[in-house]
């Protein structure tokens, strides 16, 4: 089972930020946390990852909470193209990614 | 460079009858595995490949098979398909065995009538 918890679904207005949330209060302490998406049709994207520092890319920032029970996707100023699924997951360090546990995600619906 | 590049788009098959899918990874990766992916049951892990070695399988029946070829390059078998086989498998190749992004294929859509 999936060691994560996400919202179903969320709206956001084209041009404000997403925030995703993800719960994992089971977490321990070599796990990573790992975004991905999933535009309709298409293959997951890998988004971004983190451990517990918060970490920025061109796609997103990634805020894990001090005790690392939870987790918050931004994505700064979302698209019509961001509309997708995307998926909160927990993968120990070392691990290939080969052995990803997705759970249901959340449905994002950017609305112009 | 290339992406993950997997063979056939789309396939149609018949109860009972048995299905390769391919599955070519980006140049250097040496880590292949295959998801499915149905309405009901979300994206589910089938099995990881590394070296031509299988390193996880996941909670799927023995119909399910894989194997990974000296260039990387991978295969799964389906035998005796079943109408519930029907879904989107997906393959996702990363570079090793540290933690480092997978990237995944466009998928192949079986539909078993």
């Amino acid at each position: 089972d999936a060691k994560t918890t996400q919202p179903p679904s969320m709206d956001c207005a084209e041009g404000r930020a997403a925030n995703l949330p993800c719960n994992h209060s089971t977490i321990s302490g070599n796990e990573y946390v790992y975004w991905y998406r999933q535009i309709h049709s298409q293959g997951p994207q890998y988004i971004i990852h983190g451990l517990k520092n918060n970490e920025t890319n061109k796609m997103a920032s990634l805020i894990i909470t001090e005790d690392r029970k939870s987790s918050t996707l931004i994505l700064p100023h979302a698209t019509l193209r961001d509309t997708a699924v995307y998926y909160c997951i927990v993968d120990g360090y070392g691990g290939s990614q080969g052995n990803l546990i997705f759970g249901k995600g959340t449905k994002l619906s950017v609305k112009p | 460079k290339a992406g993950v590049t997997q063979t056939p788009r789309y396939l149609i098959k018949t109860r009972g009858q048995q299905v390769t899918l391919s599955c070519s990874p980006i140049s250097g990766h040496r880590s292949v595995s295959w998801y499915q992916q149905t309405p009901g049951q979300g994206l589910q892990f089938l099995f990881e490949y590394f070296s031509e070695t299988q390193r996880n399988k996941g909670n799927f029946p023995g119909r399910f098979s894989g194997r990974q070829f000296s260039n990387s390059r991978s295969e799964m078998n389906v035998s005796t398909l079943e109408l519930g086989d029907s879904a989107l498998y997906l393959c996702a190749s990363s570079f090793s065995d540290v933690n480092t992004e997978a990237f995944f294929g466009q998928g192949t859509r079986l539909t078993v009538v």
